[in-house]
């Protein structure tokens, strides 16, 4: 079965402190991996695709990277801005056309 | 220009009643995806439109779940007798078509259905 697994459930940050979520996954074949952000009462926001392992995407304090069986979300001297939810999902095979999803990462930046 | 779009914001219903959900996707985009989103939890995939291909229902839970896209853009997910594990934040996104990334979907803000 596809599964995409994210983890801590939750963090707690001071600002400034540099961290990784992660997000791994066990698909037949990946053919995608998503990241997204989403904030309190608002739909996810599409931050990165990353399609093979070594890949890596970066935007502004946040980088995303992937290898064969996980993907890790380095965010570099976080601000309380970047304090949301963060969602992994996963392409599982060649034609798939709807994604898996893991539970999710609350990720909280205190001033 | 606009995003995506969905309505109402909130809606509360007594157990057993018919709700309907709608959303206005992006002018222009052929794919149209319906999530359901419950507390603590990642998405759920519901069912997906593109363009005048048959809709991929596999997500639907029960056959108390129906959905339709009329003249290829405004969509609306319908809970016929709704249930208390019906409540959730249902989700809808939207993008381009079949080309581009499948991930880099664009979503609304979603509807809350409490169920009474």
């Amino acid at each position: 079965e596809d599964q995409v697994t994210q983890s801590p459930e939750a963090l707690r940050l001071q600002e400034g402190e540099s961290s990784s979520l992660n997000c791994s996954y066990t698909v037949s074949g990946l053919r995608g991996l998503f990241w997204y952000r989403q904030d309190p009462g608002k739909g996810p926001e599409f931050l990165f695709t990353l399609y093979s392992a070594g890949e890596e995407k970066e935007k502004e304090r946040l980088k995303a990277t992937l290898t064969k069986k996980e993907s890790f979300l380095h965010i570099t001297a976080p601000k309380p801005e970047d304090s949301a939810t963060y969602l992994c999902a996963v392409r599982p095979w060649e034609g798939a056309q709807k994604l898996v999803f893991g539970q999710g990462t609350r990720l909280t930046i205190n001033p | 220009g606009a995003g995506v779009s969905q309505s109402p914001s909130n809606k509360v219903t007594e157990k057993g009643k018919d709700v309907e959900l709608r959303c206005d996707p992006i002018s222009g985009h052929t794919a149209l995806y319906w999530y359901r989103q419950s507390l603590g939890q990642g998405l759920e995939f519901l069912i997906y439109f593109q363009g005048n291909s048959a809709p991929d229902k596999s997500g639907l839970p029960s056959d108390r779940f129906s959905a339709e896209r009329t003249g290829g853009s405004v969509s609306t997910l319908t809970i016929q007798r709704t249930q208390q594990e019906d409540s959730a934040v249902y989700l809808c996104a939207s993008r381009p078509g079949t080309s581009g990334a499948l991930g880099e979907q664009y979503f609304g803000p979603g509807t809350r259905l409490t169920v009474t």
